[in-house]
């Protein structure tokens, strides 16, 4: 298996624009987890789906923010309008009942 | 709620030596799962060992072994004859399976392996 996949891995954009996450699960994998990680707040849950379903999303950060789960093999997160303190490395993960999570490699965003 | 503490923000090691890092959870539940991952400096997350609270044998990978107790809700990490390569951040992480996979993560313990 080629593992969770990412795209971009690295994303570098201006202030208003908007951005979008793409993340491939592993397959057979029937949880995701969208995560955000800076020096200052560590590794915080946005949001994560079982079975394609937002399960709890109290971790997005505010309305800009959104993400979707249209299948089992696709998940996106977008945010709308772009802020400079939005940059962070943003991981997609997913697991299947008791496996563990793995993780995508993160795609590094930056807001200028 | 679930809270998984790591006390120890930074650690050293000589080469080869062993080293034991931290972690205390803090649950109500009596089935769970515990894990161990580790972040190198290229910041890939990498699950290096699992833990089942329903056995009492402690789980082994390789030079990573865990000391799970699970009265005192304690499950330190242990690295035998460390590496250079396992200069990383660890985090500990806790799952009750009875709340649809949600992970808890510590804050973390910055290795360094000294040459």
């Amino acid at each position: 298996d080629a593992g969770v996949i990412q795209s971009p891995r690295h994303e570098v954009t201006e202030m208003g624009q908007e951005v979008t996450l793409r993340c491939k699960p592993i397959s057979g994998h029937n949880s995701l987890f969208w995560y955000r990680q800076t020096m200052m707040r560590g590794l915080e849950l946005l949001i994560y789906f079982n079975n394609n379903v937002p399960i709890d999303d109290s971790g997005m950060p505010e309305d800009r923010f959104s993400a979707k789960m249209p299948n089992a093999s696709f998940s996106t997160l977008k945010i709308q309008p772009s802020e400079p303190r939005d940059s962070a490395v943003y991981f997609c993960a997913s697991s299947s009942y008791s496996s563990g999570q793995y993780f995508g490699p993160g795609t590094r965003l930056t807001v200028t | 709620a679930q809270t998984v503490t790591q006390s120890q923000p930074e650690m050293s090691v000589q080469e080869a030596e062993t080293v034991t890092l931290s972690c205390t959870y803090d649950t109500s539940e009596s089935n769970y799962y515990l894990f161990w991952y580790k972040q190198p400096p290229s910041r890939q997350m990498i699950l290096v060992i699992r833990q089942e609270a329903y056995k009492q044998q402690n789980a082994t990978e390789n030079r990573f072994s865990v000391n799970f107790q699970k009265a005192a809700k304690s499950f330190s990490l242990k690295i035998s004859d460390s590496q250079l390569g396992d200069t990383a951040m660890y985090f500990c992480a806790f799952m009750n399976p009875n709340t649809g996979n949600q992970f808890y993560f510590g804050t973390g313990t910055s290795l360094t392996v000294i040459p």
